[in-house]
């Protein structure tokens, strides 16, 4: 068992670009869920997909930022139009079914804008 | 405010002693998780909780949804013990869980 996998671990981008980032659930777990971590906001819900559909995007930033389960053995988290705000360690999490069950991080991808 | 509020914010141990920290919780929690992300930024799961206790070698952690807090005991504790801690809870909706701020724990030599 890997863990979750994500890619890259680290990305500097310009402001104004297009940053990707990609997740690989571990197998056999049906939810994924992003969150966002930094010093001064701590870590913070982006949204969650269930059998790769999406359930609560309640903390996505409504511009910007999508997030995508294209099937179930990845998700990616894209932001457009990247700003310095937006640098963050970017986090993603497995679990077997819903939030209720242990949730497994994955090591994180650093986005650093400038 | 703040739905999960972990206390203290930092600690220092002197290995060998115990500790314990505490999350307080204004949402009305079901489960509990605790994690401590190492330095690396890997974030570890120590324990998940439903109302009750749990222990795990030198780890003990408690959760009462009643009173709405939960606790992490360390017991004689380890260099390799220090790191950020974390509590989470999700309330009934069972959905996503809200992280408290971490506590930082550095132990000593």
């Amino acid at each position: 068992n890997a863990g979750v996998i994500q890619t890259p671990r680290h990305k500097v981008t310009g402001k104004g670009q297009e940053a990707t980032l990609w997740c690989e659930p571990i197998s056999g777990h049906s939810a994924v869920f992003w969150y966002r971590q930094t010093i001064v906001q701590g870590l913070e819900f982006l949204t969650y997909f269930r059998n790769q559909a999406p359930i609560d995007d309640s903390g996505m930033p409504k511009e910007r930022f999508s997030a995508q389960m294209p099937n179930q053995s990845h998700s990616t988290l894209k932001i457009q139009s990247t700003q310095p705000q937006d640098s963050a360690v970017y986090l993603c999490a497995s679990t077997r079914d819903r939030g209720g069950n242990t949730l497994y991080f994955g090591e994180g991808s650093r986005l650093i804008v400038v | 405010g703040d739905k999960v509020k972990q206390s203290p914010s930092a600690l220092s141990l002197q290995e060998g002693t115990n500790s314990a920290l505490r999350c307080n919780f204004s949402i009305a929690a079901t489960t509990v998780q605790w994690f401590l992300q190492n330095p690396r930024g890997s974030l570890i799961n120590l324990f998940y909780l439903v109302p009750g206790t749990k222990e795990n070698g030198r780890l003990k952690s408690a959760f009462d949804s009643k009173e709405s807090y939960s606790t992490l005991h360390i017991r004689d504790a380890q260099l390799e013990d220090s790191g950020t801690y974390f509590c989470a809870a999700t309330n009934s909706a069972g959905n996503k869980l809200t992280f408290g701020i971490g506590t930082r724990v550095l132990v000593r030599p």
